[in-house]
């Protein structure tokens, strides 16, 4: 079974400048969650979705993130401008909907730096 | 407000000998309790978790973890470290209060260093 996949591994750019992350879930799998890594602080909740609904997403920092999952297979995240506090490691997990199942499977990550 | 706490930055110990990695939580509602391992240029591997039952869950790669209630903790244990289990560690949590099951709430990590 193929495990979560995210692209690219790294992003590099600069101030005002607008990127795309993606995220493969694990086939099957209807939640997908975003999560961010900044500073080697902890690990912080961006969003849930579950299919292509967005359940819960009280953890995105402002309106310059916007996160799509358009027919409830793979996601994307852009951050437009980005500006320099966004830099960091997104991360991207998956999780069936399956009673008993709590653990959530996540992705390598995408390491943003913003220069 | 919901929180986890790894208190150590870095855990150091010779292959062989115990390894304990701590966490405690304060979260609203009964928790469900994670860890979750990162090793270099990987994403986060899951270890174990506490749901409900048995204080003491068993896991990967011979690890377990014990859930203390009164504590509020959910520390990682090993009875013998090996070199391979370098890597940083996670603890997370999830909880009906606190965003509910599907959000964990994550420690800093714990950067676990078994010298040969």
């Amino acid at each position: 079974e193929a495990g979560v996949t995210q692209f690219p591994s790294h992003s590099v750019i600069e101030k005002g400048q607008t990127v795309t992350l993606r995220c493969d879930p694990i086939s099957g799998h209807d939640n997908l969650y975003w999560y961010r890594r900044v500073m080697g602080k902890e690990i912080k909740f961006l969003l849930h979705f579950v299919k292509e609904s967005k359940q819960d997403e009280s953890g995105m920092p402002n309106n310059r993130f916007l996160a799509e999952r358009t027919g409830g297979t793979y996601s994307t995240l852009k951050v437009q401008p980005a500006e320099l506090e966004d830099s960091g490691v997104y991360f991207c997990a998956s999780s069936p909907s399956l009673a008993g199942s709590y653990e959530q499977y996540f992705g390598p990550g995408t390491r943003l730096t913003v220069t | 407000a919901q929180s986890v706490a790894q208190p150590e930055d870095q855990v150091n110990v010779a292959e062989g000998n115990p390894l304990t990695v701590k966490c405690t939580y304060s979260v609203s509602g009964n928790p469900y309790l994670f860890w979750y391992v990162q090793y270099p240029n990987r994403g986060l591997q899951f270890l174990l978790k506490y749901i409900t039952g048995d204080n003491l869950v068993k896991g990967s790669y011979g690890f377990e973890a014990e859930f203390n209630k009164s504590q509020t903790s959910f520390h990682l244990k090993k009875p013998s470290a090996l070199v391979s289990d370098s890597a940083l560690y996670f603890c997370a949590v999830s909880a009906p209060f606190s965003g509910g099951y599907n959000k964990l709430i994550f420690g800093a990590g714990t950067r676990l260093a078994v010298h040969p």
